[in-house]
Formats: structure tokens, C-alpha cells, sequence
């Protein structure tokens, strides 16, 4: 069985600071890597997604993910953050159709 | 997008009886439905997975008796919660896993469940 995790559980940052979470995963098979967003009150929403190829994700809302197969890690980040960002953030993994979540990581940004 | 709905998004309920919750996929056939468990802080726990027309498969430590699920049609599956007890108690999310996309899943806005 697969397991996520992350390693920040809650990140407090000013607007305009870079923002970078830690995403650590243990398969050895082939994965399906996800980052998703729970804005406060609202669904889950896909921020983005790798599969195979550029191991270098753009997702939307100006997120990116980098897969580094070696330390398996699936890191995101974003270089300016907006006061909008406040949020959870979870990453998971996908084998089988079903999805495994890290415990997510609350992202509050001050203005 | 994809949007799938969830009803009721809050319920209370007296110890010992039995809620149901649903979940829609509005504007596309989805053959799987997946159903999640969300503690206040914490991940998403899957419980079980639900397939249009057949059995669910429910998750290790998950009670099927319980937390029966039917997935009667491509837009609807829904979730009954049955001799509901405190510790019961959650936030409940369901996702549809439809479309060309392989593995997406689009998700619920959840069902909050109080059992008092």
C-alpha cells in the first residue's frame, strides 16, 4: 500500500512571499501524482496533475509540481502567493483508480 | 468542468437511526463513485468505492453493514449511514471518477453529519 505524506502542516506566509510543500511518497510501482486545493467552504478542486513526461508540472492559478522519481517526491510550489491562496492543500497518489491523501497542509496568507 | 453535487451538505440526526446521503455527477456519467471520510484536521480517509450496477468494494476497517451504498445509476450513488451513532459523526465526500481522464476524480462539496 501506498502512503503520503507531507511534511508541513500549517504554513503562514505574507502576499507576495514564494511558496513551496513538501510531498513525500512510498510506492515503488508507477504512481499517478496529485495536488489538490479545499478552498475555505468549497470542494476539492485539482490543481494539478503528472501521469509520465516533463517531470515539471504547471497547473492552474500559477502552482507548479516537480516529480523527482529518485527522492519520490512530488514538491509544490508557487512563486508569489495571493492573499486568495488561504487554503488546504492536499497531495495524493493514485494506483488502482483510487487516490491515497496526505494529511494536508493549511496555507494562510497574511495580507 | 465537472460538477458533482451532494445532498443534504448538512444533517443531524438522533443516535440510532439511519441518514442518507447522495451524490450526483450533473453533467456526466460516472461508473465509479468513490466515497471519502473526512476528520476535522485530517486527510481523506477512502471508504469504499462504488461501482454503477454492482457491489461496492469498501476499504479494510470500513463496515459494509453500516455504511451501505448503492450506486443505482451513472449519475447518482448514495450513501446511508444506518444505526448511526456520535462517533459517527463527520464530514463525508464523494467523488466521480468519469471522463477520458484517467484516475480524475471530480469531488462533492461534502455532507457534514451530526449524530447526537
Amino acid at each position: 500500500a501506498q502512503s503520503v505524506s507531507q511534511h508541513n502542516h500549517h504554513v503562514i506566509l505574507s502576499e507576495a512571499a514564494s511558496l513551496e510543500l513538501g510531498c513525500n511518497y512510498s510506492y515503488g510501482g508507477t504512481v499517478n501524482l496529485f495536488w489538490y486545493v479545499q478552498y475555505p467552504g468549497q470542494h476539492l478542486q485539482l490543481l494539478l496533475k503528472y501521469f509520465s513526461g516533463d517531470p515539471l508540472v504547471k497547473g492552474i492559478k500559477g502552482f507548479e509540481a516537480e516529480f523527482i522519481k529518485s527522492k519520490f517526491s512530488f514538491n509544490l510550489r508557487k512563486p508569489s502567493v495571493q492573499w486568495s491562496d488561504t487554503a488546504e492543500y492536499f497531495c495524493a497518489v493514485g494506483n488502482d483508480y483510487k487516490l491515497s491523501f496526505g494529511a494536508g497542509t493549511t496555507v494562510t496568507v497574511r495580507a | 468542468g465537472a460538477v458533482v453535487s451532494q445532498h443534504p451538505s448538512w444533517v443531524i440526526c438522533k443516535s440510532g437511526t439511519s441518514v442518507k446521503i447522495e451524490c450526483r455527477s450533473l453533467d456526466f456519467q460516472a461508473t465509479t463513485m468513490f466515497w471519502y471520510r473526512q476528520f476535522p484536521k485530517q486527510s481523506l480517509m477512502l471508504m469504499a468505492t462504488s461501482n454503477e450496477g454492482s457491489k461496492a468494494t469498501y476499504e479494510q476497517g470500513v463496515e459494509k453493514d453500516k455504511f451501505l451504498i448503492n450506486h443505482a445509476s451513472l449519475t447518482l450513488s448514495t450513501l446511508t449511514v444506518t444505526s448511526a451513532h456520535p462517533e459517527d459523526s463527520s464530514f463525508y465526500i464523494c467523488s466521480a471518477f468519469g471522463g477520458a481522464i484517467f484516475y480524475e476524480q471530480y469531488f462533492g462539496p461534502g455532507t457534514r453529519l451530526t449524530v447526537t
